[in-house]
């Protein structure tokens, strides 16, 4: 069974802080990693895709990939409160299609 | 273009009834993906078609669950009969080319089975 695991949180920082969110995996063969994040009551949506190792900056949000340790990260810095809200990592298996999303990490941002 | 398209957005139903839920992928988008989101298990993958073939329905959770893609434009997926823990959110996603690329979320279907 292929695991995505990601702390539950909630995670709580101060506005103008960075949150970092952190995401394992446990198929080796895994090809591409994504960020979802979802508000309350609403549908998950893309904000980062990283595919090779290292970072990967888009804005305020940094995705940060480690093939090795089987790990994959989600910093953004200066949180604003809009972006309170739980983040999905999700990973592709290298030996099938998949799409399999770890249980997300509550984040709020406190003003 | 309009986003994924899902209907109905609330269903309410009693247990033992037949339920349908629908979805319109974004036009062009040749794959399309059901999935059921409850705070126990997450965010699971029940199938999804590629240019309307079914590819991989390992996720679907038992024989009450069927998915039909008629066309390109337009699945269903079927619980018959229904159960209470079939309660969830129901999300269809399309995309344009997995497994790389961008899956696109429709607004979900909120199942409550009484």
């Amino acid at each position: 069974q292929k695991e995505v695991e990601q702390n539950s949180g909630p995670l709580s920082v101060p506005e103008g802080a960075i949150a970092s969110l952190n995401c394992t995996y446990s198929d080796r063969g895994s090809q591409s990693f994504f960020w979802y994040r979802q508000y309350s009551g609403k549908s998950p949506e893309l904000i980062m895709s990283i595919y090779s190792n290292g970072d990967k900056e888009d804005g305020r949000f940094t995705a940060q990939l480690n093939k090795a340790s089987q790990y994959v990260s989600l910093l953004i810095r200066d949180s604003q409160p809009s972006d309170s809200a739980t983040y999905l990592c999700a990973v592709n298996g290298g030996s099938n299609y998949k799409l399999t999303f770890g249980k997300g990490t509550l984040l709020t941002v406190n003003p | 273009d309009a986003g994924v398209i899902q209907s109905p957005r609330h269903e309410v139903t009693e247990m033992g009834q037949e339920v349908t839920l629908r979805c319109k992928p974004i036009s062009g988008h040749d794959y399309l993906f059901w999935y059921r989101q409850t705070m126990m298990r997450g965010l699971e993958l029940l199938i999804y078609f590629n240019n309307n073939v079914p590819i991989d329905d390992s996720g679907m959770p038992e024989d009450r669950f069927s998915a039909k893609m008629p066309n390109a434009s337009f699945s269903t997926l079927k619980i018959q009969p229904s159960e209470p823990r079939d309660s969830a959110v129901y999300f269809c996603a399309s995309s344009s080319g997995f497994p790389t690329d961008t899956q696109y979320f429709g607004p979900g279907t909120r199942l409550t089975v009484l």
